[in-house]
C-alpha cells in the first residue's frame, strides 16, 4: 500500500492568495482527518470526515478554511485568502472503522505564507 | 478545559540507558492512549496503544504504562539507540461513542540518544 499521499509537499505563497492542499487516504479507510502542526500549538485537529461526510469541523480556525471530500479517495483543504499566521505543516491522516484504533499519517505539506 | 502535557520538550539520554517520557492529562477520561513517533519532515507513526483497563503494554524495547488514577502514561525505551532519536507524541481518545475516533495530541518530547 502506498500509504496516505499528500500534495504538494511544500508550498510557498503570498498573503492573500488561495492555497489548496490535497490528500489521498489509504484505500479502504473510511475516516479522514486534517491536522495542522506548529511549534506553538503542536498537532491540532482541524476537521474529520467519515464516509466522505464532514463530522466535526470545530477545529477549523475560521471561515477562510474549508475542506471537501468529493469521494472516498480524495480530499482538499483550502485556505482563501491565506495569511502569514497560516504557515504550518498540514497533515492528512486516515483510518478505518474497527480494527486497531490508530491513524495513518501522510508526509505533510509544509506551507509558508509570506 | 482538557489538557495534555508532555512534561519535557526535550530529553537527552546516553545510548544504552532507558528513556522515560511522561504524558499527563487533565479534565479528560480517555478510552485509550496512544504513542506516536515523529521524525523530522515526516508524519507521526503509530507505536503503541493502551486501553483504560490495561496497566502496561510492551512491544520489543518499548513499554507503556497507563495510570487512570494519576492521569498519567509513561513511555519507556530500554537499551536506547541513536536511531531512537525522534519526537514522541502521546494522543488520547475520549470514551467510546461520538467523537471517539478523534485524537488529541500532546506537543511531544524530542528525544536525543547520545552515542
Amino acid at each position: 500500500d502506498a500509504g496516505v499521499i499528500q500534495s504538494p509537499r511544500h508550498e510557498v505563497t503570498e498573503m492573500g492568495q488561495e492555497v489548496t492542499l490535497r490528500c489521498k487516504p489509504i484505500s479502504g479507510h473510511d475516516y479522514l482527518f486534517w491536522y495542522r502542526q506548529t511549534m506553538m500549538r503542536g498537532l491540532e485537529l482541524l476537521i474529520y470526515f467519515n464516509n466522505n461526510v464532514p463530522i466535526d469541523d470545530s477545529g477549523m480556525p475560521e471561515d477562510r478554511f474549508s475542506a471537501k471530500m468529493p469521494n472516498a479517495s480524495f480530499s482538499t483543504l483550502k485556505i482563501q485568502p491565506s495569511e502569514p499566521r497560516d504557515s504550518a505543516v498540514y497533515f492528512c491522516a486516515s483510518r478505518k472503522t474497527g480494527g486497531a484504533q490508530t491513524q495513518y499519517f501522510g508526509p505533510g505539506t509544509r506551507l509558508l505564507v509570506l | 478545559s482538557q489538557k495534555i502535557e508532555q512534561n519535557s520538550e526535550a530529553l537527552n539520554i546516553q545510548e544504552g540507558k532507558t528513556a522515560t517520557l511522561t504524558c499527563n492529562y487533565t479534565n479528560y477520561s480517555p478510552a485509550y492512549l496512544q504513542w506516536y513517533r515523529q521524525d523530522p519532515g515526516r508524519g507521526p507513526v503509530f507505536l503503541l496503544l493502551i486501553r483504560e483497563n490495561e496497566k502496561e503494554k510492551r512491544k520489543e524495547r518499548l513499554k507503556v504504562t497507563f495510570d487512570t488514577t494519576l492521569k498519567q502514561s509513561l513511555f519507556h525505551i530500554t537499551a536506547s539507540q541513536p536511531a531512537d532519536s525522534a519526537t514522541y507524541l502521546c494522543a488520547l481518545s475520549p470514551t467510546l461513542g461520538a467523537g471517539s475516533y478523534q485524537l488529541t495530541f500532546g506537543k511531544g518530547t524530542k528525544l536525543s540518544v547520545i552515542p
